[in-house]
């Protein structure tokens, strides 16, 4: 059981350039999230989503897109990556009342 | 104001000692309530949920107190492997959680 599983873990972007990162999970879980973590800093949420076909935007949203097509997969989209959007960005799932489940993280460096 | 706030640390503690962390949180209306461990740029990781009443799990001692909305973390007896990052998760509105910023412990031999 692959549990939650983030593509791709590593990526360098110019400054200007687009990308989406893949959350992908296999546990039918109804809720998803996508964070950051910056140095010395907690995990800050950016979108949500509670089911299939809805996002919600989190504390820091500007800057991305998401999407929530298929149950499993909950991608992150960066439309003109800034430098301070360098950060390793987490997936998240969970179902019920029950805790969250991490992916292993995306690095990402924007130059 | 943030929504939960814990000390970030470092706590440097020798093996076998106790050692206690608080984390405090401002939406009266949370229900739910975490401890994750987060190693070096790894995942976090859950450790334990927090119950109203208090719960244990080995080492490990998890308590709720909503009159002054704290939770707090007993780790006894600490070994190396408990060196960590440990942060504090409680939920929000609409499905949303809250981390806070985490608090760092190094256990020494």
């Amino acid at each position: 059981n692959a549990g939650v599983t983030q593509t791709p873990k590593f990526r360098v972007l110019k400054t200007g350039q687009s990308m989406t990162l893949l959350c992908a999970q296999d546990m039918n879980h109804e809720y998803m999230y996508w964070y950051r973590q910056d140095p010395g800093m907690g995990l800050r949420l950016i979108h949500y989503s509670v089911g299939e076909g809805t996002t919600a935007k989190g504390e820091v949203p500007d800057g991305y897109n998401v999407s929530r097509l298929k149950k499993q997969n909950f991608l992150l989209g960066l439309e003109s990556a800034a430098p301070s959007q360098t950060s390793v960005y987490f997936c998240a799932s969970r179902t019920g009342d029950r805790p969250q489940h991490f992916g292993d993280g995306t690095r990402l460096s924007i130059l | 104001r943030k929504e939960v706030e814990q000390d970030p640390g470092p706590f440097n503690v020798p093996e076998g000692a106790t050692v206690a962390f608080n984390c405090t949180y401002s939406n009266s209306a949370s229900q739910s309530f975490f401890w994750y461990r987060q190693d070096c740029r790894k995942e976090p990781k859950l450790l334990m949920s927090v119950y109203s009443s208090g719960n244990e799990d080995g080492r490990f001692t998890a308590q709720l107190n909503r009159a002054s909305q704290y939770i707090s973390l007993l780790i006894r007896d600490s070994k190396l492997s408990d060196s960590a990052t440990y942060l504090c998760v409680v939920n929000g509105n609409f499905n949303k959680f809250y981390f806070g910023s985490g608090t760092k412990l190094n256990v020494k031999p």
